[in-house]
């Protein structure tokens, strides 16, 4: 079955530096691969998604990459900031033609000022 | 303002209590799921709805209901409530399948 992989330890990071989440899957292909920010106590919400054709996507100061050799997803933050302190998570979907998708555990951001 | 509702936020309840989580969105999107999140594992998808009458399960279905009667609607039922169903809960929804707009979350105990 598939599986998705993102480091459980939080990450540290000093403020102006640019963070790097890494999240890698198994098993799978996916179409497309998402990120999402969560912040304690709420939803996720959505932030970019890529897809399997593209190596990289950008969105102000997120960049993501998509390595579909690798089986792995890059997610950047430059320029970070306290307030991008959060949980990031990564997301496939799990099958075509389904709504169906598989969540990683997360990696918790802290922007240390 | 585009949201998904959930209600309740919080419930407290005993073992064997038949409950009823319910979602709700304005957005018109065809796509609704429910996830569970819990410490360490993730968010884990319950079941999910491609349109109305149109169900079909996740990862971890077994203890849950669901139905989808209407478009915007899609509640989440735990007909004999366990300890181990005791969660955090996140309703979802899609027009596309692939941008998904959380709810807050039902913070689910049972006793």
């Amino acid at each position: 079955s598939q599986k998705i992989e993102q480091n459980s330890e939080a990450l540290n990071i000093q403020e102006g530096k640019t963070a790097t989440l890494t999240c890698n899957y198994t098993n799978y292909s996916p179409a497309y691969l998402q990120w999402y920010r969560q912040d304690p106590g709420r939803g996720p919400v959505f932030l970019l998604l890529i897809r399997e054709n593209e190596k990289e996507k950008r969105k102000e100061r997120l960049k993501v990459t998509f390595d579909t050799t690798l089986k792995q997803s890059l997610f950047h933050i430059t320029a970070s900031q306290p307030a991008d302190s959060a949980t990031y998570l990564c997301a496939l979907e799990g099958g075509s033609g389904t709504y169906k998708y598989i969540f990683g555990t997360g990696t918790r951001l802290k922007v240390l000022a | 303002e585009a949201q998904v509702t959930q209600n309740p936020r919080y419930l407290i309840t005993v073992t064997g209590k038949k409950l009823t989580v319910t979602c709700s969105q304005n957005m018109n999107h065809e796509y609704m799921s429910w996830y569970r999140q819990d410490p360490g594992l993730g968010l884990r998808q319950i079941y999910y709805s491609m349109n109305v009458e149109v169900t079909d399960k996740g990862d971890v279905p077994e203890g849950y209901k669901v139905s989808r009667k209407e478009k915007r609607n899609f509640p989440l039922i735990l007909e004999s409530p366990s300890p181990n169903q005791t969660s955090l809960y996140f309703c979802a929804s899609s027009f596309n399948a692939d941008t998904q707009y959380f709810g807050p979350g039902t913070r689910l105990t049972v006793l």
